[in-house]
């Protein structure tokens, strides 16, 4: 079985700065994609970023990437140059070799950015 | 149409009766996902198809829960004799490529939702 752990409910941030969202999962599988979505009050789900198990270098979109950790299993997510419409509820996602459709999600962390 | 869209959008039920959720994908896309989100929650698989066949259906909470895709494109989830436990949203969500046959390179569209209230 696997899990996806955040344990943060609520991160605030203002403006311009950076702020970091922890996940940790637990897989016993070797291959496997992570992902943060993003869930803004309109409730939409977005992709924000995906990471490959087996690749080495760390994602990077924009002003928003990943520093994967694979011994210790975690995936944080940073978000650099804050903007207002960053605030939303921010999911890390698993998906593994067993059952690639089969998402496991987080519980979220609600990112509020302030002016 | 431009994106996943799910019908009805709100659904009040009485305890014990059944309910019929719709799910229309984006037009091509071969895969397609049933989420039930509760609120403040993260999406909680239920389960997926890649064309008209049920890849997995391990997410199911029991067999009060049905889903089907019969031509490969619109899908329903039903659920049968409701509990107030069942009270959630019931996300939906596509993507293009066939899932089963390897990583998840494409990106899931997800539905704004059916809110399903059981009283």
């Amino acid at each position: 079985a696997q899990t996806v752990t955040q344990s943060q409910p609520e991160m605030s941030v203002q403006e311009a700065e950076t702020v970091t969202l922890s996940c940790t999962y637990d897989t016993s599988e070797n291959n496997y994609y992570l992902f943060w979505y993003k869930q803004p009050p309109s409730r939409q789900m977005i992709l924000v970023i995906r990471q490959e198990a087996y690749k080495q270098q760390n994602a990077t979109e924009n002003r928003f990437s990943v520093n994967f950790q694979k011994a210790a299993k975690s995936f944080s997510l940073k978000i650099s140059d804050s903007q207002l419409g960053d605030t939303a509820m921010y999911f890390c996602a698993l998906s593994t070799t067993d059952s690639w459709g089969k998402f496991q999600f987080g519980a979220g962390t609600q990112v509020v950015v302030t002016p | 149409g431009a994106g996943v869209s799910q019908s009805p959008r709100y659904k009040v039920t009485k305890r014990g009766q059944d309910v019929a959720l719709r799910c229309d994908p984006i037009s091509g896309h071969v895969s397609l996902y049933w989420y039930r989100q509760a609120l403040g929650q993260g999406p909680e698989f239920l389960t997926y198809f890649n064309y008209e066949a049920q890849q997995d259906k391990s997410g199911l909470p029991n067999d009060r829960f049905s889903a089907e895709r019969p031509e490969g494109s619109i899908s329903t989830l039903t659920i049968q004799r409701t509990e107030q436990r069942d009270s959630a949203m019931y996300r939906c969500a596509s993507s293009l490529a066939p899932q089963a046959t390897g990583p998840p390179a494409d990106e899931q569209y997800f539905g704004p939702g059916t809110r399903l209230t059981v009283t």
